[in-house]
Formats: structure tokens, C-alpha cells, sequence
């Protein structure tokens, strides 16, 4: 039972372009949503978070959305650029005292 | 400023045999953690370490055990690898017990068993 799922493997963006990558969950008692980042050969490092009693939260060229009623988030990332390539993953929390449940991740292309 | 490490980086083991995998941090936090992560699957909890000298049970713990020898150091120990325990590990640390803050993530150990 996956409670938290990203259901595209992978996604192709021409630099420059927006990459929007999507997340679907499961359990209506998440009421915090965190997004990492991970390149090849190294643990993921933390990108950008959403509490539940915001639909946006805004980093520099990193935007993520939260819409409750349809139990999805989505990072937007413009530009696009090279060094973005990675794989992105989501996870979702009911609140601080529970561990956080993940996603299985989308790999991010970037094309020249 | 090493961050999280973690030895080694690889390792095959024969079905039966026991390993010990090391993490450290050096950015004095009081919690830290054991994922696994397997093809087409997000990452999943081991065993964490809130604080010192407390470890509880995450989402998979069958067929590990844990030791958080001191605030640093944070081990993981398979007694009997199984090849269902393929897979890479990872070790994070971060400042507190509070799950919504950062997680910082060593690079892992990626296991092979026979």
C-alpha cells in the first residue's frame, strides 16, 4: 500500500523549460510534505517543504503546490537547468511525531 | 566538515554471513536514522535513534539490529544476510526528533547478497 506515490519513473525537460514533477498521496492525515534531491552515487539533500495550512511555498526557482482536496503536490522547477538533473523525491508526514513515508521518486532529464 | 559518512560503500556478502554497517556525523545532532532503498520503491525506515541512547523500530526492521554507540556513531548489523536484503542503505542524521525537519544523508552503502 503505497501511501505516497510518484507515478511518472521519469521526466525529459529542455533546459530552460519548466519541469513540473507530481506526487500523489494516499492518507488524508498528512499535513506536512517535504521534496529531495538525488544525484547519483550520493545520499538526497533536502530541497523544499509545504505544511498543509499553505498551497504554495516558493525557494529561488523551486515552487511547490499543495492541493488537499485532490490529495496532490507538485515542484515546479524554472528555468530548467542542467544541473538539475536527479532524481526528485516526495514525502509525506501526518505531523513532527510520525516518521516520513516516501515516494518511489521521478529521475529529472535536463536536455541541452 | 565531513557530514554524514558511512563504510563502507560496497559489500557482498554470501547468504548466512553477518556485517556491521558504520555511519558517523560530525554536525552534532541527536537523531539519527537507517534507510534502505530497492528498485521502484521510495526510501524505508530501518531503525532511528531519537537520542542518544534510544533507538525504536521504523517501517522494516526484521533481520536488523542497531547500536547508537554515542552521539556520533550509529551502526547497523545484519546477523544473517538474506538476499531480500539487497539493496542500498543509507544513514541520516539531523538536529532533533522532529520528523519535518531536514534530513541530512551520508552517501550509502550499496549491499549485494548472494
Amino acid at each position: 500500500d503505497q501511501q505516497v506515490k510518484q507515478n511518472s519513473p521519469s521526466l525529459s525537460v529542455q533546459e530552460g523549460r519548466i519541469s513540473i514533477l507530481n506526487c500523489d498521496y494516499t492518507n488524508s492525515m498528512f499535513d506536512y510534505f517535504l521534496w529531495y534531491k538525488k544525484y547519483p552515487a550520493e545520499g538526497p539533500t533536502f530541497l523544499i517543504s509545504i505544511s498543509s495550512i499553505k498551497d504554495k511555498n516558493e525557494d529561488g526557482r523551486f515552487t511547490v503546490f499543495l492541493n488537499k482536496s485532490a490529495k496532490h503536490l507538485s515542484l515546479h522547477i524554472v528555468p530548467s537547468q542542467p544541473g538539475d538533473s536527479a532524481v526528485y523525491f516526495c514525502a509525506g508526514t501526518p505531523d513532527s511525531n510520525y516518521q516520513l513515508i516516501w515516494g518511489a521518486g521521478t529521475k529529472l532529464i535536463i536536455k541541452p | 566538515n565531513a557530514g554524514v559518512t558511512q563504510t563502507p560503500k560496497f559489500q557482498v556478502l554470501k547468504t548466512g554471513q553477518s556485517m556491521t554497517l558504520q555511519c558517523a556525523q560530525d554536525m552534532n545532532h541527536n537523531s539519527m536514522y537507517w534507510y534502505r532503498q530497492d528498485p521502484g520503491m521510495g526510501l524505508r525506515l530501518i531503525y532511528y535513534s531519537a537520542s542518544e541512547g534510544t533507538t525504536d523500530k521504523g517501517e522494516v526492521p526484521n533481520g536488523y539490529n542497531v547500536s547508537r554507540l554515542n552521539k556520533r556513531e550509529f551502526s547497523l548489523r545484519l546477523e544473517s544476510a538474506a538476499p531480500s536484503q539487497t539493496s542500498v542503505y543509507f544513514c541520516a542524521s539531523k538536529l532533533q526528533g522532529v520528523w519535518t525537519d531536514t534530513q541530512y544523508f551520508g552517501p550509502g552503502t550499496r549491499l549485494t547478497v548472494l
